[in-house]
């Protein structure tokens, strides 16, 4: 089975609501990034973590390597947070294993 | 200005004919990588690299060979394009295994 899983697939979200998605692993994970690939399939870090938080602007992410998941909450959505979310997580043999990725719609 | 550059961004090949993407990054990062991404899912790790001479199979391999001439520069190779290899294409490049940065993409269709 996937080794990284992402949850929910796809999310709509009303403009100035908040939301959260999930990354949840089993591997052993040493650090967990995020990514947002926008409408035009540009990929944009948006986080690196090692077991923490972190917050940027109305971004907030989070790591529990004990649990063996990451958060990632949008607070405030705008439409120009559209895009695809992916997570991705540093295992033990340093290869760098990405989730299935979050749709997410922000509407008007 | 794009600190990973991949060429061509768009590219048509023939099946069983030879398909080089290149990508040239200004990071002056140690690691490169190359990734596929089919519609709808995630990227998955075909080759990557962490000095220049020297390459590593990533989870996907199979039909792909990569090379790193030099710090800056990454190239994937696939020697008999064939009609699953058609998706798009990042590069990235990270140092020390930290934050990656990505190219724009190179859509390949193998017709």
């Amino acid at each position: 089975g996937d080794k990284v899983k992402q949850s929910p697939s796809a999310l709509s979200l009303q403009e100035g609501t908040n939301s959260a998605l999930r990354c949840n692993f089993s591997i052993a994970a040493t650090t967990v990034q995020w990514f947002l690939q926008n409408p035009r399939g540009s990929l944009m870090n948006l986080f690196y973590l090692v077991p923490g938080t972190k917050e940027n602007g109305r971004l907030k992410s989070a790591f529990d390597s004990k649990e063996s998941y990451s958060t990632l909450h949008i607070r405030d959505a705008q439409l120009e947070d559209s895009g695809t979310y992916f997570c991705a997580v540093l295992g033990g043999n340093n290869k760098l294993t990405f989730g299935q990725g979050t749709v997410l719609s922000v509407i008007p | 200005e794009a600190a990973v550059t991949q060429s061509p961004r768009s590219k048509v090949a023939v099946t069983g004919g030879k398909v080089t993407l290149s990508c040239h990054q200004t990071n002056n990062h140690d690691y490169m990588y190359w990734y596929r991404q089919d519609t709808g899912h995630g990227l998955r790790l075909i080759h990557y690299s962490y000095v220049a001479d020297s390459t590593e199979k990533g989870d996907i391999p199979d039909g792909y060979k990569a090379s790193r001439p030099s710090q800056e520069n990454f190239s994937l190779i696939l020697e008999l394009a064939s009609l699953s290899q058609t998706a798009v294409y990042f590069c990235a490049s990270a140092e020390n295994q930290n934050t990656l940065y990505f190219g724009a993409g190179t859509r390949l269709s193998v017709l």
